[in-house]
This record gives C-alpha cells, structure tokens and sequence, in this order.
C-alpha cells in the first residue's frame, strides 16, 4: 500500500549550517510530491513541490531532490535560520488516483542559535 | 489575498455531542480537502470535494463523520456523538483543482478537545 515514511523524527541544527531533511516513499506510482512546514499552532505551510519528470527543484535556500530509483525525496534548506524550526512534511500524490495527499510523520527541525 | 480560513479555532465539547466545523476555502478554488492530524502525529486525509463531483469520502473513520460543501464555497465538516478518541486539530485546506494545479493550501485548523 501506499506510505510515506521519514528516516529521523527529529533534527537539530547551528544556524547557519545547511540542513537536510529525508523521505521516503512506497508507491513508485507516485508522480507528484509536497514539503510542508508546519509550525507550532498552525496549518502547514506549502514550500515546494516537484513533480516526477524532475528529479531536483530550487526556491529561495530550499531545494528538494527526487530520487525515484529508491523512492527518496529530500529538502535541503540553505543557511538554517531559526525561523526555520518547525516541522517538516513530505507528502505524495499518485496522478489520476484519489487526489488525497499521504503524508509521512514529519520531522521536527530545531535550530540552535 | 485571503487564504483558508476555518472556524472556530478551538472547541471544547463533552463526549456525546455533536460539533460543526466549518472551512472557507481560497476563492475560485473548486478542490477542498479535510484532514485530521492528531497530537504529534501526520495528516490524515479524511474527505475531498472536487466541484459537482461526488466526494471522496474513503478517509472518514466512521459513519459519526460527514461533511457537506455548497457549491464551490464553505464546507461543515459534522461529528456526531463525539468521542474522546476524535479529539484532535482538524485542517482544511484547498486548491484549483484539475491536472497540474494540484498545491493544497491549508488553513490553521479547529482544534477540537473532547472530554
């Protein structure tokens, strides 16, 4: 079935090193997958997405990066500040399925000043 | 311009109630979805509306949850007898709909505490 898994619950990081959050899914069916942040008492925050065709996107200090041979999704986030701590979601999405996203259990990012 | 919003923030209720919760999506957005994310926990993906569509409902855990959406507007996402296990943030979150446009926006979700 489909599942989407993170290989760390928990990441501490100095600010102004890089970090690098990872995922893992199941379904080779899916073509489209989502990092979220979410912080404390919030809804989840889109920050990038990328789609199957691509195996490596930018935006502003964040890059996510698809490996579909072993089904590994990471982000990448440049200089971690520490309005960047916050959990981190990926989620999938299989195109022409349900249009549900999986979402893993996420990882908590703490960055140290 | 406005994103989701949902309302109320926070509900309280006693075991055996009944609760409403309400979603307003982004506007000309025709997808809404309804998650239910538990303390510490992911996303659990609960129901989707897509237009005049019928909805998906294949992640309501039991015949207590339903929810309703008018047209392409407010969604009311129903628990009937509330039970404590249902206690939990529920979020809301929409989209464009349709091949390619398929980013969910979320609200800050209802955070609903059953005793």
């Amino acid at each position: 079935g489909e599942s989407v898994g993170l290989h760390l619950p928990t990441l501490s990081v100095q600010e102004g090193d890089n970090s690098i959050i990872n995922c893992a899914y199941s379904n080779s069916a899916s073509d489209y997958f989502i990092w979220y942040k979410q912080e404390s008492g919030k809804g989840p925050q889109f920050i990038i997405d990328i789609r199957s065709n691509m195996d490596k996107r930018q935006g502003q200090r964040v890059t996510v990066l698809l490996n579909k041979t072993v089904k590994h999704l990471s982000l990448q986030i440049a200089a971690t500040q520490p309005g960047d701590s916050a959990v981190y979601f990926c989620a999938e999405k299989v195109w022409g399925g349900s249009e549900k996203l999986v979402f893993g259990k996420g990882t908590k990012l703490t960055v140290n000043p | 311009g406005a994103g989701v919003s949902q309302s109320p923030s926070n509900k309280v209720t006693e075991k055996g109630k009944d609760v409403e919760l309400r979603c307003d999506p982004i506007s000309g957005h025709t997808a809404l979805y309804w998650y239910r994310q538990r303390l510490g926990q992911g996303l659990e993906f609960l129901i989707y509306f897509q237009g005049n569509s019928a909805p998906d409902k294949s992640g309501l855990p039991s015949d207590r949850f339903s929810a309703e959406r008018t047209g392409e507007s407010v969604s009311t996402l129903t628990i009937q007898r509330t039970q404590q296990e249902d206690s939990a943030v529920y979020l809301c979150a929409s989209s464009l709909g349709g091949l390619g446009a398929d980013t969910q926006y979320f609200g800050p979700g209802t955070r609903l505490t059953v005793l």
